[in-house]
C-alpha cells in the first residue's frame, strides 16, 4: 500500500507556542488530505479536509484560525496548532488519498503525539 | 444517539479463539463499511472494506454487513497475540471521503 509519513512523531511544547506538523505522501500524489484528532481511548475525529491548492474545509467546531492547514503541494500538507494550550494535547493523524474519485482509499500516517505543558 | 456505536472493550481472549467485533450505526445512507486496526501510538491501517450488505472474507478475517439492522461485524479466526490492537469500524456514504469512525474496541489476545 501507499505510504504516508508524519513529522514529528511526538512533540512537547510550552503553552502559548505554535507547533507545525507535516504530513507527506511518499510514493503517490495526494490531491486530498484529511486531518484527524484522537483523544485517549476515543475515536478519530475529523478536523478538516484539504485539497491541494485550495483552502481547507473545517468540520463544525474546529477553529480554522487555531488549526492552520496548508496543502501547497501534492505530497505535503501541514497542520499548525497556533497558541497551543494543554487542552490541545492529543494524537493528530493525517490521511491522504490519491484522487478526487470517491473510490480512492485513504492511507493513514503514523500520527503525531502533541503534549502541551 | 451517536452516529456509530462500538463496544470499547477491552476484550481479552486466549490465543486461537474466534473474536467477534461489532458496530451499530444510525445513518441509513452509509454504503461503505471499513474495519481498521490500530496498534498503540500508530495510525490506523485498513483491514477490510465492504460495500452494502453481505460478507467478505480475507484470510482469518471476515466482515459482515447487515444494512437492514444497521449492524456490522468483524470476525477473527484463530486469533494470534499479534492481533492485539484497537479495532475501529468506519463508514460513509462514499468510499474514500469523510468517514465516521466508531470509538474502537481494544482487543488483547493472550498467549
Amino acid at each position: 500500500g501507499a505510504v504516508v509519513s508524519q513529522h514529528p512523531s511526538w512533540v512537547i511544547c510550552k503553552s502559548g507556542t505554535s507547533v507545525k506538523i507535516e504530513c507527506r505522501s511518499l510514493d503517490f500524489q495526494a490531491t486530498t488530505m484529511f486531518w484527524y484528532r484522537q483523544f485517549p481511548k476515543q475515536s478519530l475525529m475529523l478536523m478538516a479536509t484539504s485539497n491541494e491548492g485550495s483552502k481547507a474545509t473545517y468540520e463544525q467546531g474546529v477553529e480554522k484560525d487555531k488549526f492552520l492547514i496548508n496543502h501547497a503541494s501534492l505530497t505535503l500538507s501541514t497542520l499548525t496548532v497556533t497558541s497551543a494550550h494543554p487542552e490541545d494535547s492529543s494524537f493528530y493523524i493525517c490521511s491522504a488519498k490519491s484522487g478526487r474519485d470517491s473510490y480512492n482509499e485513504q492511507f493513514f500516517g503514523p500520527g503525531t503525539r502533541l503534549t502541551v505543558l | 444517539q451517536k452516529e456509530v456505536e462500538q463496544d470499547p472493550g477491552p476484550l481479552s481472549v486466549p490465543e486461537g479463539a474466534i473474536v467477534s467485533l461489532n458496530c451499530t450505526y444510525s445513518n441509513s445512507a452509509f454504503q461503505y463499511f471499513m474495519w481498521y486496526r490500530q496498534y498503540s501510538r500508530k495510525g490506523p491501517e485498513l483491514l477490510m472494506y465492504t460495500y452494502s450488505s453481505g460478507n467478505k472474507e480475507d484470510g482469518r478475517f471476515t466482515a459482515q454487513v447487515d444494512k437492514s439492522s444497521k449492524y456490522i461485524s468483524l470476525f477473527i479466526r484463530d486469533s494470534q497475540p499479534s492481533d492485539s490492537a484497537t479495532y475501529l469500524c468506519a463508514m460513509g456514504q462514499y468510499y474514500g471521503q469523510n468517514f465516521v469512525f466508531g470509538p474502537g474496541t481494544r482487543l488483547s489476545v493472550l498467549p
